[in-house]
């Protein structure tokens, strides 16, 4: 079992439409997690990231973790085709540069205008 | 400010050659990483630098070697490059404590027949 797991789609929806991101994790002792996002022949960017259970806010964006369940999503409210990308979960130990970060596969998604 | 930056942005090789694939930041990262990514297996570490003078494998460095030449650049060698190498390489770099902040260069593709 691969310690992150992130269904990579495709995943289509329809301008304006919520869109629901998730990742399935196998540690426990994550303890930071990130979002980042790919446009196509660029390097990934930070989007999003939160250390703690629960939901993080910014703009349109919002990050859930549940270390509970070992789970982690990102909904997106008013989706843009300018949204349209490739989303990498990413997870870490602790937030120092000697532990690296475990990366999802990512979930390519297209917003139709 | 540049940012991460990577050169080249494409090489063909032939089996069997070397090449160095060039990373710098002027970002003053502490931690710099090489990822390989290839379709359907996401972003795999190959080898990172926790600061300067220290380099530690990742998740994929059979037929790899890094060099921290300072802190500002860390390199990438094939020293005998196979097609099974083929893929987009990306460099990225963080602050101490920020690890979870990773700015990454923009890509190196790598095409090995």
């Amino acid at each position: 079992q691969k310690e992150v797991e992130q269904d990579p789609g495709p995943l289509s929806v329809p301008e304006g439409a919520i869109v629901s991101l998730n990742c399935t994790y196998s540690n426990s002792a994550f303890q930071y997690f990130m979002w980042y996002r790919q446009y196509s022949r660029k390097g990934p960017e930070l989007l999003m990231y939160t250390y703690s259970s629960g939901n993080k806010e910014d703009g349109r964006f919002t990050a859930q973790v549940d270390k509970s369940s070992k789970y982690i999503s990102l909904f997106i409210r008013d989706s843009q085709p300018s949204d349209s990308a490739t989303y990498l979960c990413a997870m870490s130990l602790s937030d120092s540069g000697n532990t690296p970060l475990v990366f999802g596969k990512g979930t390519r998604l297209s917003v139709i205008a | 400010n540049a940012g991460v930056t990577q050169t080249p942005k494409f090489q063909v090789l032939k089996t069997g050659q070397s090449m160095t694939l060039q990373c710098a930041q002027d970002m003053n990262h502490n931690s710099m990483y090489w990822y390989r990514q290839d379709p359907g297996m996401g972003l795999r570490l190959i080898y990172y630098s926790a600061s300067e003078g220290t380099t530690d494998k990742g998740e994929v460095p059979n037929g790899y070697n890094v060099s921290r030449l300072n802190k500002r650049e860390f390199s990438l060698r094939l020293e005998s490059a196979a097609p099974s190498q083929t893929s987009v390489y990306f460099c990225a770099g963080a602050q101490t404590g920020t690890q979870e902040t990773q700015y990454f260069g923009p890509g190196t593709r790598l095409l090995v027949l």
